[in-house]
Protein backbone atom coordinates (compact mmCIF):
# COMPACT_ATOMS: atom_id res chain seq x y z
CA UNK A 1 0.00 0.00 0.00
CA UNK A 2 1.25 3.89 -0.98
CA UNK A 3 1.78 6.04 2.05
CA UNK A 4 0.19 8.18 0.71
CA UNK A 5 -2.91 7.84 -2.55
CA UNK A 6 -4.28 10.21 -3.70
CA UNK A 7 -7.38 9.78 -7.40
CA UNK A 8 -4.98 11.20 -10.23
CA UNK A 9 -7.50 12.75 -11.89
CA UNK A 10 -7.33 14.79 -14.01
CA UNK A 11 -10.61 16.71 -12.71
CA UNK A 12 -12.37 18.68 -15.83
CA UNK A 13 -14.55 21.53 -14.12
CA UNK A 14 -16.42 24.49 -15.43
CA UNK A 15 -15.34 27.68 -14.18
CA UNK A 16 -17.48 28.35 -10.86
CA UNK A 17 -17.69 24.24 -10.04
CA UNK A 18 -17.41 23.02 -7.07
CA UNK A 19 -14.52 20.19 -6.73
CA UNK A 20 -12.93 17.94 -3.93
CA UNK A 21 -10.17 15.86 -3.80
CA UNK A 22 -9.61 12.88 -1.36
CA UNK A 23 -6.20 11.91 -0.04
CA UNK A 24 -5.48 8.57 2.12
CA UNK A 25 -2.38 7.83 4.30
CA UNK A 26 -0.97 4.70 5.58
CA UNK A 27 1.06 5.81 9.30
CA UNK A 28 -1.40 6.21 11.39
CA UNK A 29 1.08 7.89 14.05
CA UNK A 30 1.29 11.11 11.01
CA UNK A 31 1.55 14.51 12.85
CA UNK A 32 1.51 17.21 9.87
CA UNK A 33 -0.69 16.72 6.87
CA UNK A 34 -0.54 19.65 3.97
CA UNK A 35 -1.74 20.11 0.59
CA UNK A 36 0.77 21.83 -1.88
CA UNK A 37 -0.14 22.92 -5.35
CA UNK A 38 2.50 22.44 -8.79
CA UNK A 39 1.42 24.29 -11.46
CA UNK A 40 2.86 22.52 -14.75
CA UNK A 41 6.51 22.46 -15.16
CA UNK A 42 6.95 24.28 -11.71
CA UNK A 43 8.22 23.93 -8.23
CA UNK A 44 5.54 22.85 -5.96
CA UNK A 45 4.21 25.43 -3.14
CA UNK A 46 2.49 25.11 0.03
CA UNK A 47 -1.13 25.64 -0.57
CA UNK A 48 -2.65 25.30 3.29
CA UNK A 49 -1.75 23.00 5.99
CA UNK A 50 -4.27 20.84 7.29
CA UNK A 51 -5.66 20.87 11.19
CA UNK A 52 -7.50 18.15 12.75
CA UNK A 53 -10.54 21.19 13.44
CA UNK A 54 -10.64 21.59 9.73
CA UNK A 55 -9.35 24.88 8.49
CA UNK A 56 -10.85 27.64 5.18
CA UNK A 57 -8.47 30.01 3.43
CA UNK A 58 -11.01 31.67 0.97
CA UNK A 59 -12.19 29.45 -1.18
CA UNK A 60 -10.40 26.42 0.40
CA UNK A 61 -11.11 24.20 2.66
CA UNK A 62 -9.03 21.10 4.04
CA UNK A 63 -10.63 18.55 6.50
CA UNK A 64 -8.55 16.26 8.42
CA UNK A 65 -10.10 12.44 9.83
CA UNK A 66 -7.66 11.00 11.77
CA UNK A 67 -9.62 8.04 12.64
CA UNK A 68 -10.21 7.18 9.13
CA UNK A 69 -6.59 8.66 7.73
CA UNK A 70 -8.21 10.70 5.53
CA UNK A 71 -7.40 14.05 4.16
CA UNK A 72 -9.60 16.28 1.84
CA UNK A 73 -9.14 20.01 -0.23
CA UNK A 74 -12.05 21.75 -1.13
CA UNK A 75 -12.53 24.29 -3.90
CA UNK A 76 -15.31 26.17 -4.22
CA UNK A 77 -15.93 28.90 -7.46
CA UNK A 78 -13.18 26.92 -9.39
CA UNK A 79 -11.20 29.85 -11.21
CA UNK A 80 -9.15 29.35 -14.55
CA UNK A 81 -6.03 29.73 -12.37
CA UNK A 82 -6.58 26.98 -9.80
CA UNK A 83 -5.58 24.49 -12.66
CA UNK A 84 -2.82 22.96 -11.41
CA UNK A 85 -1.88 19.52 -10.00
CA UNK A 86 -2.59 19.22 -6.02
CA UNK A 87 -0.36 17.18 -3.64
CA UNK A 88 -0.95 15.89 -0.37
CA UNK A 89 1.52 15.77 2.03
CA UNK A 90 2.16 13.69 5.35
CA UNK A 91 5.03 14.47 7.88
CA UNK A 92 5.17 11.09 9.85
CA UNK A 93 5.86 11.15 13.53
CA UNK A 94 9.08 11.76 14.98
CA UNK A 95 12.65 12.89 13.24
CA UNK A 96 13.10 16.13 11.32
CA UNK A 97 11.43 17.59 8.29
CA UNK A 98 9.83 14.71 6.25
CA UNK A 99 7.52 15.08 3.90
CA UNK A 100 5.87 12.40 2.02
CA UNK A 101 4.35 13.69 -1.21
CA UNK A 102 0.85 12.10 -2.95
CA UNK A 103 1.59 11.83 -6.69
CA UNK A 104 -0.61 14.41 -6.96
CA UNK A 105 -4.63 15.20 -8.50
CA UNK A 106 -4.58 17.41 -11.81
CA UNK A 107 -7.21 19.68 -11.65
CA UNK A 108 -8.58 21.57 -14.98
CA UNK A 109 -10.81 23.96 -14.75
CA UNK A 110 -12.34 25.20 -18.64
CA UNK A 111 -14.21 28.49 -19.34
CA UNK B 1 10.07 35.25 -6.64
CA UNK B 2 11.65 32.09 -5.07
CA UNK B 3 13.89 32.08 -2.47
CA UNK B 4 15.49 28.77 -3.51
CA UNK B 5 17.67 29.26 -6.94
CA UNK B 6 18.87 26.05 -8.65
CA UNK B 7 20.90 25.92 -11.42
CA UNK B 8 21.34 24.45 -13.97
CA UNK B 9 17.59 24.09 -14.91
CA UNK B 10 18.24 21.65 -17.81
CA UNK B 11 21.36 19.56 -18.19
CA UNK B 12 22.06 16.54 -20.64
CA UNK B 13 24.47 13.99 -19.83
CA UNK B 14 26.08 11.08 -21.00
CA UNK B 15 26.25 7.83 -18.78
CA UNK B 16 30.35 8.43 -18.40
CA UNK B 17 29.74 12.33 -17.68
CA UNK B 18 30.04 13.52 -14.61
CA UNK B 19 28.10 16.88 -13.18
CA UNK B 20 26.89 18.83 -10.15
CA UNK B 21 23.50 20.05 -9.35
CA UNK B 22 23.89 23.25 -7.53
CA UNK B 23 21.17 24.90 -4.86
CA UNK B 24 21.19 28.00 -3.03
CA UNK B 25 18.65 29.69 -0.05
CA UNK B 26 18.56 32.83 0.53
CA UNK B 27 16.06 32.48 3.81
CA UNK B 28 18.12 32.19 6.16
CA UNK B 29 16.93 28.25 6.61
CA UNK B 30 18.89 25.59 8.35
CA UNK B 31 17.19 23.02 6.40
CA UNK B 32 17.89 21.72 2.70
CA UNK B 33 16.83 18.71 1.00
CA UNK B 34 17.26 17.10 -2.27
CA UNK B 35 13.84 15.26 -4.21
CA UNK B 36 13.29 13.38 -7.43
CA UNK B 37 10.70 13.69 -9.36
CA UNK B 38 9.88 11.75 -12.14
CA UNK B 39 6.89 11.73 -14.82
CA UNK B 40 3.66 10.46 -13.08
CA UNK B 41 4.93 9.77 -9.88
CA UNK B 42 5.51 11.07 -6.47
CA UNK B 43 8.14 13.08 -5.30
CA UNK B 44 11.02 10.77 -3.74
CA UNK B 45 13.38 12.65 -0.96
CA UNK B 46 16.81 11.62 -1.43
CA UNK B 47 18.82 13.53 1.29
CA UNK B 48 18.13 16.01 3.96
CA UNK B 49 20.58 18.48 5.67
CA UNK B 50 19.97 20.12 8.77
CA UNK B 51 22.64 22.51 9.81
CA UNK B 52 24.71 21.15 7.28
CA UNK B 53 24.80 17.32 8.67
CA UNK B 54 22.91 15.22 6.47
CA UNK B 55 20.26 13.52 8.90
CA UNK B 56 18.67 11.79 5.96
CA UNK B 57 19.86 9.16 2.76
CA UNK B 58 17.16 7.38 1.61
CA UNK B 59 18.44 4.72 0.15
CA UNK B 60 19.82 6.60 -2.71
CA UNK B 61 22.49 4.51 -4.74
CA UNK B 62 26.34 6.30 -4.96
CA UNK B 63 26.49 7.39 -8.10
CA UNK B 64 24.49 10.28 -6.28
CA UNK B 65 26.36 12.57 -3.88
CA UNK B 66 25.54 15.12 -1.61
CA UNK B 67 27.43 18.02 -0.51
CA UNK B 68 26.82 20.88 2.14
CA UNK B 69 29.25 23.05 2.52
CA UNK B 70 26.96 25.60 4.60
CA UNK B 71 23.73 26.06 5.47
CA UNK B 72 22.68 28.32 2.19
CA UNK B 73 24.46 25.59 -0.17
CA UNK B 74 23.58 22.49 -1.25
CA UNK B 75 25.36 20.43 -4.24
CA UNK B 76 24.27 17.26 -5.10
CA UNK B 77 27.63 15.09 -7.42
CA UNK B 78 26.49 13.01 -10.47
CA UNK B 79 28.31 10.49 -12.28
CA UNK B 80 28.02 7.28 -14.12
CA UNK B 81 24.23 7.71 -14.16
CA UNK B 82 21.55 5.32 -16.14
CA UNK B 83 19.36 6.67 -18.40
CA UNK B 84 16.27 5.92 -15.52
CA UNK B 85 18.00 8.42 -13.60
CA UNK B 86 15.88 11.22 -15.70
CA UNK B 87 13.80 13.38 -13.78
CA UNK B 88 13.24 16.78 -11.98
CA UNK B 89 15.85 17.08 -9.19
CA UNK B 90 13.99 19.43 -6.77
CA UNK B 91 15.74 21.54 -3.81
CA UNK B 92 13.85 22.59 -1.14
CA UNK B 93 14.74 24.26 2.29
CA UNK B 94 13.03 25.60 5.73
CA UNK B 95 13.76 26.06 8.83
CA UNK B 96 15.08 23.54 10.28
CA UNK B 97 13.15 22.97 13.45
CA UNK B 98 11.20 19.17 14.10
CA UNK B 99 7.63 19.07 13.86
CA UNK B 100 5.51 21.11 11.02
CA UNK B 101 6.96 23.67 8.70
CA UNK B 102 6.97 24.54 5.03
CA UNK B 103 9.35 23.59 2.66
CA UNK B 104 10.12 26.08 0.07
CA UNK B 105 11.31 24.81 -3.19
CA UNK B 106 13.78 25.66 -6.06
CA UNK B 107 12.49 25.63 -9.87
CA UNK B 108 14.47 22.01 -10.31
CA UNK B 109 16.70 20.78 -12.82
CA UNK B 110 15.10 18.78 -15.46
CA UNK B 111 18.11 16.08 -15.84
CA UNK B 112 18.20 13.77 -19.26
CA UNK B 113 20.95 11.08 -19.12
CA UNK B 114 21.53 9.29 -22.46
Amino acid sequence: RKEVEQDPGPFNVPEGATVAFNCTYSNSASQSFFWYRQDCRKEPKLLMSVYSSGNEDGRFTAQLNRASQYISLLIRDSKLSDSATYLCVVAPSGGYNKLIFGAGTRLAVHP
Amino acid sequence: ETGVTQTPRHLVMGMTNKKSLKCEQHLGHNAMYWYKQSAKKPLELMFVYNFKEQTENNSVPSRFSPECPNSSHLFLHLHTLQPEDSALYLCASSQGRRGQETQYFGPGTRLLVL
